[in-house]
């Protein structure tokens, strides 16, 4: 069965630091790879996403992720985190040519950004 | 605005009494699904709708009942809620054949 892992549950970064969100996925196919984040008390919201093309998306908010296809990887990456990115942030994987309306999400991650 | 409307936001009700969460979107979407989000196990979908008439399980749909009667509206039915329903419920909707989901507000629910 299709499966998203992400690898860290909980992060906890000073502000300027670097952030790097593990995201493997396991399908042998062609996918659609999504980052939504969820700041605390709030809906999900996408963060940026991958269909094709170069490997390397730019998201809102400084936010980019690299598809590895190689490595079934999509990992989220951030030069310098502000104490607002504060929040929990889910990997998503959609099957091309499936239902598109069947994500399935990893488990999350709990970003916490000290001032 | 586009936007994805649930309601109630907050509920608390009791076991086997019958409730029915409301979704509605103005984007013209013909997929629609249901979430639960808990602690620990991130979002797992209890139902989705391809377009009108059309709904399937997800991954956890036990307890549950949907119906897609109108392309906008996708009701989540708890016909005997139980405690292990309590949740936060989150119903989402997105184009065809573009895979990115637009998300209400949430639904947090308890059942006592």
């Amino acid at each position: 069965a299709q499966s998203v892992s992400q690898h860290n549950h909980h992060v906890i970064l000073s502000e300027a630091a670097s952030l790097e969100l593990g995201c493997n996925y396991s399908y042998g196919g062609t996918v659609n790879l999504f980052w939504y984040v969820q700041y605390p008390g709030q809906h999900l919201q996408l963060l940026l996403k991958y269909f094709s093309g170069d490997p390397l998306v730019k998201g809102i908010k400084g936010f980019e992720a690299e598809f590895i296809k190689s490595k079934f990887s999509f990992n989220l990456r951030k030069p310098s985190v502000q104490w607002s990115d504060t929040a929990e942030y889910f990997c998503a994987v959609n099957l091309q040519g499936g239902n598109t309306g069947k994500l399935i999400f990893g488990q999350g991650t709990t970003l916490q950004v000290k001032p | 605005e586009a936007q994805v409307t649930q309601n109630p936001r907050y509920l608390i009700t009791v076991t086997g009494k019958k409730l029915t969460v409301t979704c509605s979107q103005n984007m013209n979407h013909e997929y629609m699904s249901w979430y639960r989000q808990d602690p620990g196990l991130g979002l797992r979908q209890i139902y989705y709708s391809m377009n009108v008439e059309v709904t399937d399980k997800g991954d956890v749909p036990e307890g549950y009942k949907v119906s897609r009667k109108e392309k906008r509206n996708f009701p989540l039915i708890l016909e005997s809620p139980s405690p292990n329903q309590t949740s936060l419920y989150f119903c989402a909707s997105s184009g065809r054949g573009t895979g990115e989901l637009f998300f209400g507000e949430g639904s947090r629910l308890t059942v006592l």
